[in-house]
């Protein structure tokens, strides 16, 4: 089946520095991707979701301006946690979707905020 | 809004032993369900969907049918074996607003199966 890499698997940072993480499709071209968050023992939290050469929509109750998200192209999108705080230690996944309806899914990243 | 409950875990089974995962849902419209299975280390797979009432989707001895009329869409195995072992996501799928950006997946919170040999 279709590969969706992340990087990096986890991050532990400093509170006020800003966060990027990648997200890869290896082996197809996606035109809609997903940023989704999950907090122990709760759901995935869909936050944004994004087309090719379209802004990002972001979910209700999700900052824009915190958690920057850029669709670079058909293979990679990037998460960007900006002034993170401890609050939005997280594990963040990312999804791509390529033709038809199924969406897949990287392995996640783990951030940690001190 | 649309919402996805399922039951908590961990679950801990024999091999061969039979396995149901309750999962039941909220949902406005007449959305599409699915579970996704994540196993150690890896992302979320789709393991099989079902679109419409009564469809029963299937794959790797695993099944879910769709049942509008109790809102629910249990993951059931006959047989599970250690490597059925990982975490069980049950979800629904809602166009949403906007037709460009549909299949929003709602999440439940997953089930941790661990399977003993």
């Amino acid at each position: 089946g279709a590969v969706v890499s992340q990087h990096p698997s986890w991050v532990i940072c400093k509170s006020g520095t800003s966060v990027k993480i990648e997200c890869r499709s290896l082996d197809f071209q996606a035109t809609t991707m997903f940023w989704y968050r999950q907090f122990p023992k709760q759901s995935l939290m869909l936050m944004a979701t994004s087309n090719e050469g379209s802004k990002a929509t972001y979910e209700q109750g999700v900052e824009k301006d915190k958690f920057l998200i850029n669709h670079a192209s058909l293979t990679l999108s990037t998460l960007t946690v900006t002034s993170a705080h401890p609050e939005d230690s997280s594990f963040y996944i990312c999804s791509h979707r390529g033709t038809g309806e199924t969406q897949y899914f990287g392995p996640g990243t783990r951030l940690l905020v001190l | 809004g649309d919402s996805v409950t399922q039951m908590e875990g961990p679950v801990t089974l024999s091999e061969e032993a039979f396995l149901t995962i309750n999962c039941t849902y909220t949902a406005t419209g007449y959305p599409s369900l699915f579970w996704y299975v994540q196993y150690p280390g890896e992302g979320l797979q789709l393991l099989l969907k079902a679109t419409k009432a009564d469809d029963k989707g299937s794959n790797k001895g695993f099944e879910a049918t769709y049942r509008k009329e109790t809102t629910s869409f249990h993951l059931e195995k006959g047989s599970v074996q250690v490597s059925d072992s990982a975490v069980y996501f049950c979800a629904l799928s809602d166009l949403g607003l906007d037709m460009e950006y549909g299949n929003k997946l709602v999440f439940g919170a997953g089930t941790i199966l661990r399977v003993k040999s």
